[in-house]
């Protein structure tokens, strides 16, 4: 079973606006990532959050962790059509093991 | 290398036979994954090499998958008896203890 599940599964916006996406998991993470697929190929890192943080910005990109929750947001600024995308979350388990993913986040930006 | 690197890029074959996906991780990388993908959906984890650790084989689907990881490096995934369900993306990541990951651009593996 998946540990990570993204909310909305797809999401289509105008260029400008920006785009949220939700990540739950199930078990306790030492960290949490976001990932960013294009065309279906290798997947490419966005940021990384640890347990102990509850924030993170990395350019139009910020990134939010409630552990109480069990869930994470990624919040892209400013959308353009080059972040037409998948996104994914990835979480580890407490023991720091294998990163599992969601199902990620279809995210259309229309020019 | 600059990169993960995978081959190949495309591999196509009839059902029955066995093939073969290698991985070239990034040098010094501890940690290897292997994960397919198909069309449209999520990454399913299959297994995962950390340093001279036994792998985590938990997400292999049967026994007709095994990999393994030569020198710490090089890794090959290989199936056994194709069938047309393991038509996919197998895509390869390697990390460097728990950071991020980086991938590869992956194996599109057609099984007829």
């Amino acid at each position: 079973s998946q540990q990570g599940e993204e909310d909305p599964q797809a999401l289509s916006i105008q260029e400008g606006e920006n785009a949220t996406m939700n990540c739950s998991y199930k078990t306790s993470i030492n960290n949490l990532q976001w990932y960013r697929q294009n065309s279906g190929r290798g997947l490419v890192h966005l940021i990384l959050i640890r347990s102990n943080e509850r924030e993170k910005h990395s350019g139009r990109l910020r990134v939010t962790l409630d552990t109480s929750k069990k869930s994470s947001s990624l919040l892209i600024t400013a959308s353009r059509a080059a972040d037409t995308a998948s996104y994914f979350c990835a979480t580890d388990g407490a023991a720091g093991n294998k990163l599992t993913f969601g199902g990620g986040t279809r995210v259309l930006v229309k020019p | 290398g600059a990169g993960v690197s995978q081959s190949p890029s495309n591999k196509v074959t009839e059902k029955g036979k066995d093939v073969e996906l290698r991985c070239d991780p990034i040098s010094g990388h501890t940690a290897l994954y292997w994960y397919r993908q198909s069309l449209g959906q999520g990454l399913e984890f299959l297994i995962y090499f950390q340093g001279n650790s036994a792998p985590d084989k938990s997400g292999l689907p049967s026994d007709r998958f095994s990999a393994e990881r030569t020198g710490g490096s090089v890794s090959t995934l290989t199936i056994q008896r194709t069938q047309q369900e393991d038509s996919a993306v197998y895509l390869c990541a390697s990390s460097l203890n728990r950071g991020p990951m980086f991938f590869g651009p992956g194996t599109r593996l057609t099984v007829l």
